[in-house]
């Protein structure tokens, strides 16, 4: 399995509060990932991360901010949690140049989030 | 708008039968596809990625692919009660930096 780690793997917390989800990789891969799934729309891109410092939104990144300081720490936080952002949030890596597998991407164990 | 259409099941074949799942993709420009597998609760796991029009084998997964009618699909043979799962489509933007997932098909394998 790739080294990737997520947490908390599980975190409950009320509307309008801040909260904050860490990915760890250890594999050196340069690209990371913040994806949230729910039920009928699969997997979708939040924001990325294409080196330290450097980042971009997705296609749902409103209310969420990013940080990657280091290689192997990325940042998601949800600056007011809403209900609308309960779901599963995954993190990955990808690196073709690291990995030698063009543009394979590798997941984390995710995090499952409730905002009551 | 991006998109990756798959249907979404659920798909049941009885064990050791051939399982075929489709799914169609909106960029033309787009090279690179993938297929995950997910268990329920659990993270999405690439079996297959392929960049080239035709088949690609690895052990009993085989991908197709077809840019000029933008789609791409997955055979498992001998189906197992293990591979019981749902299977996400994927392909990369053509820009090179996001990737775009389709809702899954979820098959179950009957012993």
């Amino acid at each position: 399995d790739a080294g990737i780690t997520q947490s908390p793997r599980h975190k409950v917390t009320e509307t309008g509060t801040p909260v904050t989800l860490r990915c760890h990789q250890t594999e050196n891969h340069r690209y990371m990932y913040w994806y949230r799934q729910d039920p009928g729309h699969g997997l979708r891109l939040i924001h990325y991360s294409y080196g330290v410092k450097d980042t971009d939104k997705g296609e749902v990144s409103d209310g969420y901010s990013v940080s990657r300081s280091k290689t192997e720490d990325f940042l998601l936080t949800l600056e007011s949690a809403t209900s609308s952002q309960t779901s599963v949030y995954f993190c990955a890596i990808s690196d073709p140049l690291t990995s030698g597998r063009a543009w394979e991407q590798y997941f984390g164990p995710g995090t499952r989030l409730t905002v009551t | 708008q991006k998109e990756v259409e798959q249907n979404s099941g659920p798909l049941s074949v009885p064990e050791g039968a051939i399982a075929s799942l489709n799914c169609t993709y909106s960029d033309r420009g787009s090279q690179s596809f993938f297929w995950y597998r997910q268990y329920s609760g659990k993270s999405p796991e690439l079996i297959m990625s392929i960049y080239s029009n035709g088949d690609k084998e690895d052990g009993r997964f085989t991908a197709q692919l077809n840019k000029a009618s933008q789609y791409v699909s997955l055979l498992i043979r001998d189906s197992q009660p293990s591979d019981s799962a749902t299977y996400l489509c994927a392909f990369l933007s053509n820009t090179g930096n996001q990737f775009y997932f389709g809702t899954g098909t979820s098959l179950t394998v009957i012993p």
